[in-house]
């Protein structure tokens, strides 16, 4: 296991459309974390699951923003409508005790 | 007031100095607290966890001030690669993990 895995690495939409990101968390942890992160600001969160259970959600998460993670194994994070304010690199993370670890990120950009 | 505040810098630090810096806390009720080191365009990586007790890994050294609410990173000898911005994250009862804004820290030879 080479770690968290997210895909696309890269994303560009043009405004109006819908995205899906996806997260494959280190095997056998079971809480799961999507972040956002913005230019010279810390990672902002946005939801977070413990095994297949959606915990909390942020209150700044609009409804165009849905994860899931169906099998409390990989997650999919996905933006309905975009629009030029949700470009940012998306991050997930995933640990099993106190620790978390991220992925590389999907850095999407809406036109 | 931010849950989470950082100093955002950037300190600029000449190669072999110290330096150090804080992160404060609002909730009183966090629980684990952690330091990320994160590079340019890229994710944050862990550093280290930071015990109640003080913890210090090789030049790294941090520590938890619960009375203040705050905790600190100290990094000796400061090397060019240790130019990266530092996040400090907590934990409280449910696991949600919340990230301060990030410190710059520029070590100049």
């Amino acid at each position: 296991d080479t770690g968290v895995s997210q895909d696309p690495r890269h994303k560009i939409t043009k405004r109006g459309q819908n995205v899906t990101f996806r997260c494959d968390p280190i095997s056998e942890h079971n809480r799961l974390y999507w972040y956002r992160q913005t230019l010279g600001q810390g990672p902002e969160f946005l939801t977070y699951f413990q095994n297949e259970a959606q915990l909390e959600k942020s209150r700044l998460l609009s409804d165009r923003f849905s994860a899931e993670r169906p099998k409390g194994s990989f997650s999919t994070l996905e933006i309905q409508r975009t629009e030029q304010g949700d470009s940012a690199m998306y991050l997930c993370a995933s640990s099993s005790q106190d620790e978390a670890f991220f992925g590389q990120g999907t850095r999407l950009t809406v036109v | 007031r931010k849950e989470v505040e950082q100093d955002p810098g950037p300190f600029n630090v000449p190669e072999g100095a110290t330096v150090a810096f804080n992160c404060t806390y609002s909730n009183s009720a966090s629980q684990s607290f952690f330091w990320y080191r994160q590079d340019c365009r890229k994710e944050p990586k862990l550093l280290m966890s930071v015990y109640s007790s003080g913890n210090e890994d090789g030049r790294f050294t941090a520590q938890l001030n619960r009375a203040s609410q705050y905790i600190s990173l100290l990094i000796r000898d400061s090397k060019l690669s240790d130019s990266a911005t530092y996040l400090c994250a907590f934990k409280a009862a449910g696991n949600k993990l919340t990230f301060g804004g990030g410190t710059r820290v520029l070590v100049k030879p």
